[in-house]
């Protein structure tokens, strides 16, 4: 069974540039997150997808970061325009039954 | 609101020995679901075991097994013959049990470093 892909693994930009992050789950995975995991800290939710629509987007940052799920399968996390404070490890990650899978993140990096 | 607690930031063991992670949480509900996940340098999330509240049993897989204590809300993580592989950040995770609606909260991490 394919696990969960993220692309791209590494990606720097300077700030007030935009930046793209797709996630395509575990198939048959309906719940969809992305996590935002700044250096020495735990994971943090960002956005919950239940197929296309959003579960909880309580701690998304609404005035430069976006994401979407249109079909219920892949999805896409942009933000616009970046802040040097946006640096961390983007996770997406896939529900199947009890257990939450992760793919291998998008490194980000704003100079 | 749930919450989740690693008291250790840093751990060493010495290769073949034995060494016990804590974790601590708080939750108001009865069911729910507790992980502990691998983070190597590369960052991806390695699921190591996995803990279902309402089974008394702890659970194990290989090297790894778990000290369950429900009402004192603990879970901790015990790893045998530790190896130079198991060098990692560690960390404890509470998912609740409503049903799809539920998301993983992290604690802050253990950083395991292995002694050869």
């Amino acid at each position: 069974e394919a696990g969960v892909a993220q692309s791209p693994r590494y990606k720097i930009i300077e700030k007030r540039q935009s930046v793209a992050f797709w996630c395509n789950p575990i198939s048959g995975h309906a719940t969809l997150y992305w996590y935002q995991q700044i250096l020495g800290q735990g994971p943090k939710l960002l956005i919950q997808f239940q197929n296309n629509g959003v579960v909880d987007d309580s701690q998304l940052p609404k005035d430069r970061f976006s994401a979407e799920r249109l079909k219920g399968v892949d999805s896409t996390l942009k933000i616009q325009p970046a802040k040097l404070e946006d640096s961390a490890v983007y996770l997406c990650a896939t529900r199947g039954g009890n257990t939450i899978y992760f793919g291998e993140g998008s490194w980000l990096t704003v100079v | 609101a749930q919450t989740v607690t690693q008291s250790q930031p840093e751990m060493s063991v010495q290769e073949a020995e034995t060494v016990t992670l804590s974790c601590t949480y708080d939750t108001s509900e009865s069911d729910y679901y507790l992980f502990w996940y691998k983070q190597p340098p590369s960052r991806q999330m390695i699921l190591v075991i996995r803990q279902e509240a309402y089974k008394q049993q702890n659970a194990t897989e290989n090297r790894f097994s778990v000290n369950f204590q429900k009402a004192a809300k603990s879970f901790s993580l015990k790893i045998s013959d530790s190896q130079l592989g198991d060098a990692a950040m560690y960390f404890c995770a509470y998912l609740g049990y409503g049903g799809s609606q539920g998301n993983l909260i992290f604690g802050k991490g253990t950083k395991l470093s292995v002694k050869p």
